[in-house]
């Protein structure tokens, strides 16, 4: 059974930096497509990029590109999502997502984590 | 960058069909894929390339997708329908995904 695993809701400052992480399971994580997806309050879904952990190949929404850092370590099956300097407009939750097909970039998110609420507040 | 455009709303009556559209330029060249989000949980992908149903997804769920406007069709509509719906396309010319709005599905 494929999951993704998501860390634990954070707290932060504006200006601070924060790295939450993506844990995949029940699959071949290095060859699937794992992206974040963004939800703010009351708000709509916002795509905000994926990488593929086999060779780091990067993709951002312009909206999110040099806003955020995505990363994974295949070693540990993990995928990463970071902030340097926080802004109270971060405050969302952030889900990732991982694509249906093997090796494929098709924008589809077939699975989904249970999401990561961060909160950021001076 | 493409639109995508989604009513905020729709009502429907418990074992009528809801239809939510999604707009888009020459959308019926794209493939729309669709998501439901019920309160406090994540999304689920309930329709792909227009009219697929992943495993688990009941029949009573269907799409369609045509000229400026794709449609996600709910037959027999039930209270546990209510949700938020996203339609979605990949955007190949700048490789990102584009979501619509969400519409925000009401049950009477």
């Amino acid at each position: 059974e494929v999951q993704l695993e998501q860390s634990g809701a954070e707290a932060r400052k504006p200006g601070e930096s924060l790295k939450i992480s993506c844990k995949g399971s029940g699959y071949s994580f290095p060859y699937y497509w794992i992206g974040w997806v963004r939800q703010m309050p009351g708000k709509g879904l916002e795509w905000m990029g994926i990488i593929y952990p086999g060779d780091s190949d990067t993709r951002y929404s312009p909206s999110f590109r040099g806003q955020v850092t995505i990363s994974a370590d295949k070693s540990i099956s993990t995928a990463y999502l970071q902030w340097t300097s926080l802004e109270a407009a971060d405050t969302a939750m952030y889900y990732c997502v991982r694509e249906p097909y093997e090796g494929s970039i098709r924008g589809i998110m077939l699975y989904w984590g249970q999401g990561t609420l961060v909160t950021v507040s001076s | 960058s493409y639109v995508l455009t989604q009513p905020p709303s729709v009502s429907v009556a418990p074992g009528k069909t809801a239809s939510i559209t999604c707009g888009g330029n020459n959308i019926g060249s794209e493939s729309v894929h669709w998501y439901q989000q019920k309160p406090g949980q994540a999304p689920v992908l309930v329709i792909l390339y227009n009219n697929d149903r992943p495993s688990g997804i009941p029949e009573r769920f269907s799409g369609s997708n045509s000229g400026n406007t794709a449609t996600l069709t709910i037959s027999r509509v039930e209270a546990g329908d209510e949700a938020d719906y996203y339609c979605q396309v990949w955007d190949n010319n700048s490789d990102h995904v584009v979501f619509g709005g969400g519409t925000k599905l009401s049950v009477l």
